[in-house]
């Protein structure tokens, strides 16, 4: 397996823009988990699935961010607009079961929103 | 209110010593404590789990103990070498809400 699988590495957009970023998870993993992460606030859970259903999305910072996950291999987080508090480093994760066993996390999107 | 503690200072060691973290926590009563490590421009990396039943686990050069009276955990590196340089993350589950939730790493440094 190629482990989680995240798109694009580096986005760079404007303030105001739509950003899209997409994350495969681990074939067979039945949980997917969106963090953020920054120097000030560490790594911050925004929102995570269960066999693609959304379960917790208190982490979401504002009604800008979105996230789905229309089936077992694909999800995406959304943030519409942009603004430039929002640059950080997002990561995707996935796991079998909800964490007794670790997550697999992909390496990232670094977000820069200028 | 709810904490979990990393030294936030580097912790330099010479090669071929032991290295230890700490990790703190307040107010959570976790299942079970895991360890990440993170390198630069990379995602965090599962390394162990141990359960709040466990005193002690074992992987490799690597050990972490698990004190619930305490609420702390160490993470223990034998004999390290200069590539187990990374920032190392410990992460606990929070009971009420099911959620893991991530101290903010101790960077590792170990010099040849």
């Amino acid at each position: 397996d190629a482990g989680v699988i995240q798109s694009p590495r580096h986005e760079v957009t404007e303030m105001g823009q739509e950003v899209t970023l997409r994350c495969k998870p681990i074939s067979g993993h039945d949980y997917l988990f969106w963090y953020r992460q920054t120097m000030m606030r560490g790594l911050e859970l925004l929102i995570y699935f269960n066999n693609n259903v959304p379960i917790d999305d208190s982490g979401m910072p504002e009604d800008r961010f979105s996230a789905k996950m229309p089936n077992a291999s694909f999800s995406t987080l959304k943030i519409q607009p942009s603004e430039p508090r929002d640059s950080a480093v997002y990561f995707c994760a996935s796991s079998l079961g909800q964490g007794a066993r670790g997550y697999t996390f992909g390496s990232g999107t670094r977000l820069t929103v200028v | 209110s709810q904490k979990i503690e990393q030294n936030s200072e580097a912790l330099n060691i010479q090669e071929g010593k032991t290295a230890t973290l700490t990790c703190n926590y307040t107010n959570y009563s976790p299942a079970y404590l895991q360890w990440y490590r993170q390198d630069p421009g990379r995602g965090p990396v599962f390394l162990l789990l141990i359960r709040e039943n466990e005193k002690e686990k074992r992987k490799e050069r690597l050990k972490v103990t698990f004190d619930t009276t305490l609420k702390q955990s160490l993470f223990h590196i034998t004999a390290s070498q200069p590539a187990d340089s990374a920032t190392y993350l410990c992460a606990l589950d929070d009971s009420n809400t099911g959620k893991l939730i991530f101290g903010q790493g101790t960077t590792l440094q170990v010099k040849p």
